[in-house]
Order: C-alpha cells, then structure tokens, then sequence
C-alpha cells in the first residue's frame, strides 16, 4: 500500500514571496504519478501540476514548480510570486502506474496555505 | 470544460435516515469515485465505479454502498446514517486510459447527520 505524508499542516507566506509545500511518499512500484491538488475555499479541487515518475525533469506550471526526488520519495511543491489567489489547501497525491482500471489517488493529509497581503 | 457536479452542497440528516449522495459527470469518463475529506486526513476513497453496473471498494466502504445505473452518474448511499458519517462528500472522474489523467472533481457536499 501507498502512504503519503504532507508534515505541514499550516503555512503562510507574504505576498509575491516565494512558498514550499513539502511531501514525501511510501511505495514499491517504480512506475508512478505524483500530483499537486488545490482546493481554493468553498471551491472545487483543481489540478496544479503532475510529474511522471520516469521522468527526471521537474514539471513547471507558471509560477508552480515541484522538487521530485525519486530516490529519497519526495515531492515538493514550490510556488513563487506568491498571489493572494493562491490561498488554498494544498494536497499531495500519488497513483500507481496504469494497471488495468485502477485509476485512484492516495491523498496527504493537505497544507493550508494562507498569502498574507 | 469537464463538469462534475453533485445534487446538494449541504445536507443535514438524522441518525438512521437512508442518505443518496448524487454525482453526475458530462465527458463521458469511465472512472467514477467517491471519496470522504476530514481535517487533518486528507482525503480517503470510499468506492470507484470503471463501468457502469461495476464497483470495488476503497479504504474505507464501510456503512456505504454505491450504484453506477449509467454512465454518467454514480451514487453514493448511507444506508443508515451515523454520526460518525458527518463529512464532506467528494465525487471526482476521470477517462479510462493510460498515462497521467487527472481526476476532475465535482463541489462536495457538506454533510451532517444529527
């Protein structure tokens, strides 16, 4: 079984500051996908970014960027320029390799992020 | 844009009561899921649906049941309502295919059972 671990339950950060969102993650497969879920208040869930695990080059997304180190299973987050907008919680999720139908996330346990203007 | 959405926001229910928990999908995505969202747990899968009529269970279906009738829409059911069952409901989607595909998720809805 999968576990991922988000050890920051709360963070803030100034606005136009730069922010990291830290996640490490358990697991035997060697073909995976790691994904950033943003969770704005009262709204729904939207993707921030993903990572192909076979992939050595980190993601970017604009001002999103992640930090993926295989070996040492992490997988962290950075936002820069931070916007007032991105006052969220944050989630961390990982999903095996395609494997027949099986298609689900294992989530963390979230960070809320707070930009203070 | 996909959409996802779910029949209420927020709902309130008594102890006992028989609660159905409606999620529609419009892009026609094989995979269906629900999942339950609790501070400080993330969120845990209860039951995904890859094909209507099919359904396996997740980490935690315990006291929940599921009905997948069509394509586009799949049904999360208390069967009798507990308090312990107070949460907030997500239902999310995605394509049946390989690769990376992100799971579109509907608003939630905000349930408590009195």
């Amino acid at each position: 079984a999968q576990t991922v671990t988000q050890s920051q339950p709360e963070m803030s950060v100034q606005e136009a500051e730069t922010v990291t969102l830290s996640c490490t993650y358990d697991t035997s497969e060697n073909n995976y996908y790691l994904f950033w879920y943003k969770q704005p208040p009262s709204r729904q869930m939207i993707l921030v970014i993903r990572q192909e695990a076979y992939k050595q080059q980190n993601a970017t997304e604009n001002r999103f960027s992640v930090n993926f180190q295989k070996a040492a299973k992490s997988f962290s987050l950075k936002i820069s320029d931070s916007q007032l907008g991105d006052t969220a919680m944050y989630f961390c999720a990982f999903m095996k390799g395609f494997s027949g139908s099986a298609r689900q996330l294992t989530f963390g346990s979230g960070t809320q992020l707070t930009v203070l203007p | 844009d996909v959409k996802v959405t779910q029949s209420s926001r927020y709902l309130v229910k008594r102890t006992g009561e028989k609660v159905f928990l409606e999620c529609v999908q419009d892009m026609d995505h094989e995979n269906m899921f629900w999942y339950r969202q609790d501070p400080g747990l993330g969120l845990r899968l209860i039951y995904f649906s890859y094909d209507v009529k099919m359904k396996e269970k997740g980490d935690i279906p315990e006291g929940y049941s599921v009905s997948r009738e069509k394509k586009e829409r799949f049904s999360l059911i208390l069967e009798s309502a507990s308090t312990n069952q107070t949460s907030m409901y997500l239902c999310a989607s995605t394509p049946l295919q390989t690769g990376s595909s992100e799971q579109y998720f509907g608003p939630g809805t905000r349930l408590t059972v009195t």
